[in-house]
């Protein structure tokens, strides 16, 4: 079975630094990892995804995420935050390609960044 | 193209009354997918649909729950009868293939309220 873990339920960040959401999964295979994020009374929207290749991975609005395949985490990151990042952030994995393996999510990180 | 669209934004009802969410999920996507979020359980799988035909509906958490594709532009979450604990948005979202290769895109959601 896969699971995905976002141990913090809000993270708190002064606008200016530099932010991380973390994630852990579990699956088996190769994962395919994938970063979300849901603003005030909207869907979910893309971020960013991993599938193979560099473990850096970059998105949108200047995230990005980290792939780490000895420690099981995709966790996100933007160097300096912005007040407007203030969102509900959920990563979700799936095993490989193959199958008609349907993601996984988390429960969610909620990233307040404060003026 | 206008995106997921789901209809509509809001719904109040009385416990006991049957409810009808619609959406349409974006031109040539093959996989179609009912979501719930609440806080408690956060995001939930509730069914999903490949070329309009239904795949796995584990997550419908009673018979009171049912969905359809009738064809590949449409689809509908019923409640009948509604409950109380049935309250929750209900998101759409639909996929070109697996998710795993690009993701999903989610509509704005239905907000539910049964009173």
């Amino acid at each position: 079975a896969q699971s995905v873990a976002q141990p913090e339920d809000q993270v708190n960040v002064a606008e200016g630094n530099p932010l991380t959401v973390k994630c852990t999964y579990s699956v088996s295979g190769n994962p395919y990892l994938f970063w979300y994020v849901q603003y005030p009374n909207r869907g979910l929207q893309f971020l960013l995804k991993y599938i193979t290749g560099d473990n850096l991975v970059k998105g949108s609005y200047g995230f990005e995420a980290e792939f780490n395949k000895s420690q099981t985490s995709f966790h996100l990151k933007k160097p300096s935050a912005l007040v407007s990042d203030s969102a509900l952030y959920f990563c979700a994995v799936r095993g490989p390609s193959g199958g008609s393996y349907i993601p996984t999510f988390g429960r969610g990180t909620s990233l307040i960044v404060h003026p | 193209d206008a995106g997921v669209i789901q209809s509509p934004r809001h719904e109040v009802t009385e416990m006991g009354q049957e409810v009808t969410l619609r959406c349409k999920p974006i031109s040539g996507h093959d996989y179609l997918f009912w979501y719930r979020q609440t806080m408690m359980r956060g995001l939930e799988l509730l069914i999903y649909f490949n070329n309009n035909v239904p795949i796995d509906d584990s997550g419908m958490p009673e018979d009171r729950f049912s969905a359809k594709m009738p064809n590949a532009s449409f689809s509908t979450l019923k409640i009948q009868p509604s409950e109380p604990r049935d309250s929750a948005v209900y998101f759409c979202a639909s996929s070109p293939r697996t998710a795993g290769d690009y993701g999903y895109t989610f509509g704005s959601g239905t907000r539910l309220t049964v009173v």
